[in-house]
């Protein structure tokens, strides 16, 4: 059965570092999405992609994060100078549709980010 | 704004009880989406139900069953004969109609379900 990928499972950084986070939805989604899940709390929006561009943005999701579609699989997060609180679980999820029949978003595993 | 409230922060049963998890939603739009994910301890969110705003006929899928009340604004989740594989946090989560960009979804607290021998 066809699932979301994310790599790395944990990642360690420097506080000021950038990271990449790696996604590879499910192919023959349009709509991408990426969420973060502080711990013990609850799953937050950060931003939705669709035809290459951004379709909506969380206030979390300010100028020190960006998504990139650079090739026709992956969907990439990046965080340009982490923050001790951008320390959290990021998932990736891809839906086929937006709205309508099939548009339950299908989540990856998740990239647990520690910042020190 | 869309918003979602699940009261339970978190609920213990007994093996092979039944259990229902409470969840209430917030929003202005008449077409929107309701969904149930449950996230083991191992993190993973997984998809479990969806509903439409438009479509209130509860249904049941092997162990579970939803009762979806638009009066009260209800979206709620039923586990019968529950196992210790249900042991988890359950998220109720809200989308609003189709804006042509995709469809945010809006998560709730969670309840942590402890299903016990």
């Amino acid at each position: 059965e066809p699932e979301v990928t994310q790599t790395p499972s944990h990642q360690v950084t420097q506080m000021g570092q950038e990271v990449i986070l790696h996604c590879v939805p499910i192919s023959n989604h349009l709509y991408f999405y990426w969420y973060r899940q502080i711990l013990g709390q609850k799953v937050e929006f950060l931003v939705s992609f669709y035809n290459n561009e951004i379709s909506e943005k969380s206030e979390i999701f300010d100028d020190q994060f960006s998504v990139e579609r650079p090739d026709g699989s992956n969907f990439t997060l990046k965080i340009r100078s982490t923050k001790l609180e951008d320390s959290a679980m990021y998932f990736c999820a891809s839906s086929e549709l937006g709205g309508g029949a099939s548009n339950e978003q299908f989540f990856g595993p998740g990239t647990r980010l520690t910042v020190l | 704004a869309q918003k979602v409230t699940q009261a339970q922060t978190e609920i213990s049963v007994v093996e092979k009880e039944d259990v229902t998890l409470d969840c209430v939603y917030e929003t202005r739009d008449t077409t929107y989406y309701l969904f149930w994910y449950k996230q083991p301890p191992s993190g993973e969110l997984v998809f479990l139900i969806r509903r439409n705003s438009f479509d209130e006929q509860n249904e049941i899928s092997g162990r579970y069953s939803w009762n979806f009340q638009k009066s009260t604004s209800s979206f709620n989740f039923t586990i019968t004969a529950s196992q210790v594989v249900d042991s988890a946090v359950y998220f109720c989560a809200l989308s609003e109609g189709f804006t042509g960009g995709g469809n945010k979804l809006t998560f709730g607290t969670g309840t942590q379900l402890k299903v016990e021998l």
